[in-house]
C-alpha cells in the first residue's frame, strides 16, 4: 500500500533533548516537506527538499534540522534550540507540479 | 514572502445550504492554490486545487473561483451535509504544485448545522 509514513504518532520531549521525527514514503516523489501545525493555526513551512542530498530552509527553520540522504526519507530532528517545540508536525511528499499529500502527522509535546 | 489571509475564522451553515470561504494572497506571482480539508486530529487531505491560467474549477458539490488581478479565491460547497464539518485551509504557492512549499491561510472551522 503507498503512502506516507510518520513515526512516532506521539512523541515527548524532555529539557534540553534533540529528538527526531521519521517520514518515509514509497510513492517515488521527488519532493518531500515539513510543516508544523499550531492549534488554531495553519500550517507553516520548516524545510523541503526537492532532490536528494539537497534542502531548503522554509519560513521556521531555527531549531530543526533534516536530512535526504534518500530519496524515500526525510528525517526532521527538532533540536534543544527550538523553544517551543510543542505542536503537530506533517510531512508531505509529492512530483512537481502536482499536489502535496500528507502523513498522519507526529504530536511533539514536551515532559 | 508570500501572506495569506482566510475568512472566517469559523462558519456556520444549515445542512442543505452553501457555504463560501474566501481567502486572499499578498504575491502576485503565486500560481497555485489548493484547498485542504482537515477533520480532528488527522492529516489534511487536498479537496480541489486551481492554477493561474484558470478562473474556476469545479468537482461534484465543490468549485473554487480566482481572481488574480483582486489577488483572491474562494470556496464554495453546494447542498452541505453532515460530513463536510472539518477545518478548511487554503493555500498558494508562486512555484508549480508548491514545489518550494505552500503558504497556508490560518484555516475556517464549517460547521453543518443538521
Amino acid at each position: 500500500d503507498g503512502g506516507i509514513t510518520q513515526s512516532p504518532k506521539y512523541l515527548f520531549r524532555k529539557e534540553g533533548q534533540n529528538v527526531t521525527l521519521s517520514c518515509e514514503q514509497n510513492l517515488n516523489h521527488d519532493a518531500m516537506y515539513w510543516y508544523r501545525q499550531d492549534p488554531g493555526q495553519g500550517l507553516r513551512l520548516i524545510y523541503y527538499s526537492q532532490i536528494v542530498n539537497d534542502f531548503q530552509k522554509g519560513d521556521i527553520a531555527e531549531g530543526y534540522s533534516v536530512s535526504r540522504e534518500k530519496k524515500e526519507s526525510f528525517p526532521l530532528t527538532v533540536t534543544s534550540a527550538q523553544k517551543n517545540p510543542t505542536a503537530f508536525y506533517l510531512c508531505a511528499s509529492s512530483i512537481v507540479p502536482q499536489p502535496q499529500h500528507f502523513g498522519d502527522g507526529t504530536r511533539l509535546s514536551i515532559l | 514572502g508570500e501572506n495569506v489571509e482566510q475568512h472566517p475564522s469559523t462558519l456556520s451553515v444549515q445542512e442543505g445550504d452553501s457555504a463560501v470561504i474566501k481567502c486572499t494572497y499578498s504575491d502576485s506571482a503565486s500560481n497555485y492554490f489548493p484547498w485542504y480539508k482537515q477533520e480532528l486530529g488527522k492529516r489534511p487531505q487536498l479537496i480541489i486545487d486551481i492554477r493561474s491560467n484558470v478562473g474556476e474549477k469545479k468537482d461534484q458539490r465543490i468549485a473554487v473561483t480566482l481572481n488574480k488581478t483582486a489577488k483572491h479565491f474562494s470556496l464554495h460547497i453546494t447542498e452541505t451535509q453532515p460530513e463536510d464539518s472539518a477545518v478548511y485551509f487554503c493555500a498558494a504557492s508562486y512555484s508549480g504544485g508548491g514545489a518550494d512549499g505552500l503558504t497556508f491561510g490560518k484555516g475556517t472551522h464549517l460547521i453543518i448545522q443538521p
